[in-house]
Order: C-alpha cells, then structure tokens, then sequence
C-alpha cells in the first residue's frame, strides 16, 4: 500500500478563495483523522470519521470548515472563505480501529496571503 | 489548558548518548500513549504505542514508559545517534481522539 495520501502537497492562496484538501486513506482503514498543525497551537484534531461517518468535529474551527468523507478511499476538508490564519499543516491519518498506531499523511501545507 | 505537555521543548546531545524525553497528561483516563517522530516538511510516524493496560514498549533501542497514576510517559532512545534528529511528539489517547504535546525538537550532534 502506497500509505495515506494527501495533495495538493503545498497550496498557496489568496485570503477570501475556498481551499479544497483532498486523502485518500489506506484500503481497509475504517477511521479517518484530520489534523491540522502550526507552531502556535501544535497539532490538533479538527474531525474524525468512522466508516465515512463523521463522529466528532468538536475541533473545526469554524463554520467556515468544511469536512466530507464520500466514501471509504477519498476525504476532502474544505476552506471556504479562506484567511491569513487558516495557514498551517493539515494533515490526514487513517486507522483501523480507533487510535490504533495508525498512519499519517505527508500533510498539505496551507499558504494563505 | 494543556492537557499534555512535553518539556522541553528543544534538547541536543552528542552522539552516542541515552536520550530521554518526558511526556505528562493531566487526565489519568486514557486509553493508549503513543509516541512519534516527525521530521522536517514530513507527516508523523509512528515508533511505539503503549496501550492503556501495558506499562511499557520496546523497539530496538526505542523504550517507552507509561505511569497513569503520575500521568507520565517517557520514551527513552538508547545510544543516540544523527539520524535520530527529529521531533518527537506524544499523543494521549482518549476513547477515539488523540491529543498531542507540543514536541521536543532533539538534535544529535555527529
């Protein structure tokens, strides 16, 4: 298995335009994180997904977040509007089982100017 | 409120010495403890994962420790070395979420 993927790798936007991330998480995994890293906050969960379900968005920030999961193999986390301080490491993990040394994307290094 | 934290935050050692790195939680009711490494521009990986039951996990010259009583782990590296440069950060288990510390950025020096 080629790991979780994540793309783009790096987007760079300006401040008002939506931001789509996109995971494909590895075959078979049935929960899907989303974090999201800077070095003020560290990293934090933003939503968790159990078989394409979403179980807890406790940590979205704002309405302005978006997460979606179609189906077992691809996850999107949308910006829309996007700010300056939505710029951060979003990165995506899958597990099989809950919090079961699961894996981690390469993350998407957000850029809002 | 930091629920777990990691001190310190930056450590540098020569080659060959024992590196210890301190995680504390402040909620005893955990689930698992799981300690990575991340290096730079790169995603998390995982070394150990010490499940709520266990006291301790091996992996080479990887040692990790759990004391939920003095809400504590520790993760020791025996023998360090260049390539174990990295961030490493702990992650407190709690039903299905993990909560992570801040890291501690360690630097071997040759």
């Amino acid at each position: 298995d080629a790991g979780v993927i994540q793309s783009p790798r790096h987007e760079v936007t300006e401040m008002g335009q939506e931001v789509t991330l996109r995971c494909k998480p590895i075959s078979g995994h049935d929960y899907l994180f989303w974090y999201r890293q800077t070095m003020m906050r560290g990293l934090e969960l933003l939503i968790y997904f159990n078989n394409n379900v979403p179980i807890d968005d406790s940590g979205m920030p704002e309405d302005r977040f978006s997460a979606k999961m179609p189906n077992a193999s691809f996850s999107t986390l949308k910006i829309q509007p996007s700010e300056p301080r939505d710029s951060a490491v979003y990165f995506c993990a899958s597990s099989f089982g809950p919090v079961n040394d699961g894996a981690f994307g390469p993350g998407t290094r957000l850029t809002v100017t | 409120k930091q629920e777990v934290t990691q001190i310190p935050a930056a450590l540098s050692v020569p080659e060959g010495e024992n590196l210890v790195l301190n995680c504390s939680f402040t909620d005893s009711a955990i689930y698992n403890l799981q300690w990575f490494r991340q290096d730079p521009g790169k995603g998390l990986t995982s070394l150990l994962l010490i499940q709520s039951s266990q006291r301790e996990q091996t992996s080479g010259r990887l040692n990790a420790s759990l004391d939920k009583s003095s809400g504590r782990s520790t993760l020791y590296i025996a023998a360090s070395q260049p390539g174990d440069s990295a961030t490493y950060l702990c992650g407190k288990a709690a039903g299905n979420k993990l909560t992570f510390g801040g890291g501690t950025r360690v630097l071997v020096k040759p």
